[in-house]
């Protein structure tokens, strides 16, 4: 089944305590992106990659890293987490053009205390 | 600059009955698509239906339709004989070109269905 793979689905952490969130695909896709979802500012563009070793900034990257060893996996890493990142985030991914849909993956919801 | 905008925040329909969900957007782009997504209260973002730019007719995927009027910059979608778990939030977006930030989507701010019984 063609699917987007992300875990953990809920996390509860602690300011400062460096966490990985990861995602798979296994559609062979070019294209991964991180998107964080937050009431009243709707869903915003965080990293997102083209291909293998390729990685760029999208509209809220402060605080977060993300790699792209792999073309199935694009972790998103939060080095020292604070309690505004507290929320859900979805990786997506798809092929490279821009007419093609995102898979999305289930959601991380995140709190930082 | 691309926007998409949703002006229902939230909306009531009766079980069966047909529901029309409002978007408009704005590009420069001559090539875009623009895709629905409903997002139940379990958190997932489900894909339901696309309109590419170019494309003559307008999108179906079972119930759903997409009501594609490029000169007015619309992007309505129908969902025919509503069922109890239609009731969601739905999203309408908008895929820019590969050069825009890899070709990200642009989200409304949603529209809140609710079904009646």
């Amino acid at each position: 089944e063609a699917q987007v793979t992300q875990n953990p689905r809920y996390l509860i952490t602690v300011t400062g305590k460096k966490l990985t969130v990861t995602c798979s695909q296994n559609m062979n896709h070019e294209y991964m992106s991180w998107y964080r979802q937050d009431p009243g500012l709707g869903l915003r563009q965080i990293y997102y990659s083209m291909n293998v070793e390729v990685t760029d900034k999208g509209d809220v990257p402060e605080g977060y890293k993300v790699s792209r060893k792999e073309k199935r996996n694009f972790p998103l890493i939060l080095e020292s987490p604070s309690p505004n990142q507290t929320s859900l985030y979805f990786c997506a991914s798809s092929v490279r053009q821009s007419n093609e849909k995102l898979f999305f993956g289930s959601g991380t919801q995140l709190s930082v205390l | 600059a691309q926007k998409i905008t949703q002006t229902q925040p939230g909306m009531f329909v009766q079980e069966k009955e047909a529901v029309t969900l409002d978007c408009t957007y704005d590009t420069s782009d001559p090539s875009y698509g623009l895709f629905w997504y409903k997002q139940p209260s379990s958190g997932e973002m489900i894909f339901l239906i696309y309109q590419g730019s170019y494309d003559q007719q307008n999108a179906t995927e079972g119930r759903y339709s997409l009501n594609f009027q490029k000169a007015r910059k619309s992007a309505n979608l129908v969902i025919s004989a509503s069922q109890l778990g239609d009731s969601a939030m739905y999203f309408c977006a908008m895929r820019e070109a590969p050069s825009r930030q890899g070709g990200k989507l642009i989200f409304g701010q949603g529209t809140e269905l609710s079904v009646k019984p």
